[in-house]
């Protein structure tokens, strides 16, 4: 199975700030369509989990623009600019080039 | 507004068997593809579960660890998605989710219900 690896655990970062978390797959999510089977979600406390991103780089309807989704291959980062409070959460990444569908061990976003 | 809400979960001895349930509102369910994700106390994502929709003849795929002891169904009159779970060990002790998939892979989740195997 493909394993997506989230280096950082936890991150700290203070109101407007920008910060990255990153995602590692063991092999490329690029498929013959050309699109990246690379996506984000958001989970914070009290609320159900948020799609940000698909296909790496592409924002769900109704997510602000400071999140960016990049990356190509195996490398792929969320980065959040000029954060805000209600940005401090916890991150995953999904693939689903194959199955099973796997996530990343996720990362938490906290306030400095 | 699309709502998934997951019932049926509880305390439960090893062994046992439980049925969640989820019951969804506000989006086609008939050409969702629905899946079931767990999120362990250590709060890692899994995925278990997804049922295609009718015309992918219903095609389901699981997660290896769990396949001949969970069993995921549909009931596209009633726009609900159930899990069935049998033989259940403490490792399958999770926070479990429903998830749709009708645009984009699990673009909408419900909020949770908690499985605890536990003696």
């Amino acid at each position: 199975q493909i394993t997506l690896t989230q280096q950082a655990e936890s991150l700290w970062v203070s109101p407007g700030e920008k910060v990255s978390i990153t995602c590692r797959a063991s092999q490329s999510l690029l498929y013959t369509d050309g699109k990246h089977y690379l996506f984000w979600y958001q989970q914070r406390p009290g609320q159900t989990t948020k799609a940000l991103i698909y296909h790496a780089s592409i924002r769900t309807d109704g997510v602000p623009t400071r999140f960016i989704g990049s990356g190509s291959g195996t490398e792929f980062t969320l980065s959040i600019e000029d954060v805000q409070p209600e940005d401090i959460a916890l991150y995953y990444c999904l693939q689903t080039l194959r199955k099973p569908w796997t996530f990343g061990g996720g990362t938490k976003l906290e306030l400095k | 507004e699309v709502q998934l809400v997951e019932t049926g979960g509880g305390l439960v001895q090893p062994g046992n068997s439980l049925k969640l349930s989820c019951a969804t509102s506000g989006f086609t369910f008939s050409t969702a593809w629905m899946n079931w994700i767990r999120q362990t106390p250590g709060k890692r994502l899994e995925w278990l579960a997804q049922i295609e929709d009718k015309s992918n003849n219903y095609f389901i795929s699981y997660l290896e660890s769990v396949k001949g002891r969970f069993t995921i169904s549909r009931d596209d009159s009633k726009s609900s998605v159930y899990l069935q779970m049998n033989n259940l060990k403490e490792e399958d002790t999770a926070i479990y989710y429903c998830t749709s998939f009708i645009t984009t892979p699990l673009d909408y989740w419900g909020q949770g219900v908690m499985v605890t195997v536990s003696s």
